[in-house]
């Protein structure tokens, strides 16, 4: 069964420094999106992307966010001078743009020290 | 701006015990979402409900979609110990399911 990848499972970084989270959505789905966690707390969504450009994004999607699908496989989270506050899970998801189901990857746990 | 809200937010059951989980939405819905997420593991979809009214069963586990389109529950029967995990609900801001609010999500714990 096709699933969404994401790489790496766990990244730990210090402030300030830039951090690049990757994912493989399902191959043949349009949508894409990620969110992040607090451990313990809501799934919040941060963007979604859709033929080649941001869609919809949050208020916590601010200017140190960025996203790119590079290569037509890979879709990347960069977060370019990161903050403790950033510590959290991030999952990436994938839609096939047909009904509303959303794949999600198995998150990345990034940990800002 | 628009917020789902879940309650309850923690419930404790014996096995064999019943559960429900409440989600309000403050503007109407096009449609809702339920997730389930495992301890240390990802969301995964459940079930997607678009009809006002509209009840949908997944063997144990009922969905409701209330008939303003503003609420939903999702009641489990007879829970079992690989029922643990928090149920989110979810609903697109603007109808189109660009981007999803979630509610808290309800975290449900069964004894043994």
């Amino acid at each position: 069964e096709p699933e969404v990848t994401q790489t790496p499972s766990h990244q730990v970084t210090q402030m300030g420094q830039e951090v690049i989270l990757r994912c493989v959505p399902i191959s043949n789905h349009l949508y894409f999106y990620w969110y992040r966690q607090i451990l313990g707390q809501k799934v919040e969504f941060l963007v979604s992307f859709y033929n080649n450009e941001i869609s919809e994004k949050s208020e916590i999607f601010d200017d140190q966010f960025s996203v790119e699908r590079p290569d037509g496989s890979n879709f990347t989270l960069k977060i370019r001078s990161t903050k403790l506050e950033d510590s959290a899970m991030y999952f990436c998801a994938s839609r096939a743009g047909t009904g509303g189901e959303q794949y999600f990857g198995p998150g990345t746990r990034l940990t800002v020290t | 701006g628009q917020q789902v809200m879940q309650i309850p937010q923690y419930q404790h059951v014996q096995e064999g015990e019943d559960f429900t989980t409440y989600c309000n939405s403050s503007t109407t819905l096009s449609n809702i979402q339920w997730y389930k997420q495992r301890p240390g593991g990802h969301p995964v979809f459940l079930i997607q409900l678009v009809k006002s009214g509209e009840v949908k069963k997944q063997k144990r586990l009922t969905f409701q979609f209330g008939e303003a389109k503003k609420n939903s529950s999702l009641h489990i029967t007879a829970t079992q110990t690989t029922d643990v995990g928090t149920y989110f609900c979810a609903g697109p801001a603007g109808g189109n399911n660009r981007k999803l609010i979630w509610g808290l999500g309800t975290s449900l714990a069964v004894n043994p």
